[in-house]
């Protein structure tokens, strides 16, 4: 079966860095979204990685690699504001999303 | 209007009640999508469809049938609603059906089937 693991919940502090971590076990891959989901609220695309390294943009960065099954969003300089659910989701051979059930992440000041 | 929008908001339903929930979108993308959301699990899709005129079964599809007429629109319907429908349902689009072209979300639509 396809899986992709995340922890449930994470909580760091205002001005903190925070690394949230996504495995995954797919039939295929073609590419990692991270996408960000404010509580009550739709999921908005934060990145997309499909070679391994990592990918910056502003206080985000996304990293993967393909051999290890690994993925992982970095968040710096942590504001209220990124009090949120982290998604993973995975494209498998079919070009099908495969999503994780998210990350909530609790920010404290 | 920008982006993708859905009707209705919010609902109340009787079991056994025929409902469509309604997608939008304006951005002129080929592939769109239905999903549910449902407390401690991902986002599960139900229905896609990658070009007008064209539907596909997604992983969760029983109980639900969607249309595809028009590259704009993409309502979804569940011919006689369940308890276990209820959930939270995401109209999503994207430029291109295959890899790295990201999703974009419509607002949701909040569903209760009693």
């Amino acid at each position: 079966g396809q899986n992709i693991d995340q922890p449930t919940e994470m909580t760091a502090t205002e001005g903190a860095i925070v690394q949230i971590n996504c495995t995954y076990q797919t039939s295929g891959f073609n590419g990692l979204f991270w996408y960000q989901q404010h509580a009550g609220e739709a999921p908005t695309f934060l990145s997309y990685n499909v070679l391994d390294g990592l990918e910056e943009k502003g206080r985000f960065s996304s990293f993967l690699s393909r051999s290890k099954g690994y993925s992982y969003l970095l968040l710096k300089e942590l504001q209220m504001k990124d009090s949120a659910s982290y998604l993973c989701a995975v494209v498998d051979s079919n070009y099908q999303l495969i999503w994780g059930a998210g990350t909530k992440l609790i920010i404290k000041p | 209007i920008a982006g993708i929008t859905q009707a209705p908001t919010s609902q109340i339903l009787a079991a056994g009640r025929r409902m469509t929930l309604r997608c939008t979108q304006d951005m002129r993308h080929n592939a769109m999508y239905w999903y549910r959301q449902d407390l401690g699990l991902g986002l599960r899709l139900i229905h896609y469809s990658n070009t007008a005129g064209t539907t596909g079964k997604g992983e969760v599809p029983d109980g639900y049938s969607v249309s595809r007429a028009n590259t704009d629109d993409f309502p979804l319907t569940l011919a006689s609603a369940v308890p276990s429908q209820t959930s939270v349902y995401f109209c999503a689009s994207s430029d291109e059906e295959q890899g790295g072209s990201p999703q974009y979300f419509g607002p949701g639509t909040r569903l209760t089937v009693l």
